[in-house]
């Protein structure tokens, strides 16, 4: 069985450019995470999906950041402009029904200059 | 403020010894408590978990104690390998609210 996908696993930018991440979860987990990972901490949670509803987007600063999930599998996470605080690792995961197991992908890891 | 306070933020253990990490939660509602495993450049991995209703939960190598009257649980590593070299981080939920709160994690070197 696959497991989460990420893409791409590298990025660097240049303050003020947009940018942004693809998440492939394991086939049929209909919940799935982004969260963002800085250096020495633990993650923290950006937004969660129910399928294709964000039900907790509570801790994602709409000012610059955006995410989708259009069909209720892949997500893409966005930021515009990004920031040179926005310099982490952006981990998606996702988990199946009633399942509280979060399977994570590997992350991509942004560099802003 | 964090919910969930997780020590030591670095540990050093010889192989073949016990690594223990232990964390400390303040909500009472939280009634998940897993154990994430991650090594550099991945993403974490569950590594154990345990519930409220049993004070010890171990899975080979792998032990988790909860202690509910303190509101506390620990991980320990019984014969600790240099493969056990990795970040661990606790975490707990409430109610399979789906909003894991993070330790800030354990950084545990096993020196060969």
């Amino acid at each position: 069985e696959a497991g989460v996908v990420q893409s791409p696993r590298y990025k660097i930018i240049e303050k003020k450019q947009p940018v942004a991440f693809w998440c492939n979860p394991i086939s049929g987990h209909n919940t799935l995470y982004w969260y963002l990972q800085n250096l020495g901490q633990g993650p923290e949670l950006l937004i969660r999906y129910e399928n294709e509803e964000a039900v907790d987007d509570s801790q994602l600063p709409k000012d610059r950041f955006s995410a989708e999930r259009l069909k209720g599998v892949d997500s893409t996470l966005k930021i515009q402009p990004a920031e040179l605080g926005d310099s982490a690792v952006y981990l998606c995961a996702s988990s199946s029904g009633n399942q509280e197991t979060q399977y994570f992908g590997p992350g991509t890891r942004l560099l802003v200059l | 403020q964090q919910q969930v306070k997780q020590s030591p933020q670095s540990l050093i253990v010889q192989k073949g010894g016990i690594s223990i990490i232990n964390c400390a939660y303040e909500n009472t509602a939280f009634d998940y408590f897993p154990w994430y495993q991650q090594f550099p450049g991945k993403g974490p991995a569950l590594l154990i978990a345990i519930r409220p209703d049993v004070s010890e939960k171990k899975e080979g190598r792998f032990t988790i104690s909860f202690n509910k009257s303190a509101k506390q649980f620990s991980l320990h590593i019984m014969d600790s390998q240099p493969g056990d070299s990795a970040t661990y981080f606790c975490a707990a939920d409430a109610g399979n609210n789906r909003k894991l709160i993070w330790g800030l994690g354990t950084s545990l070197a096993v020196n060969p």
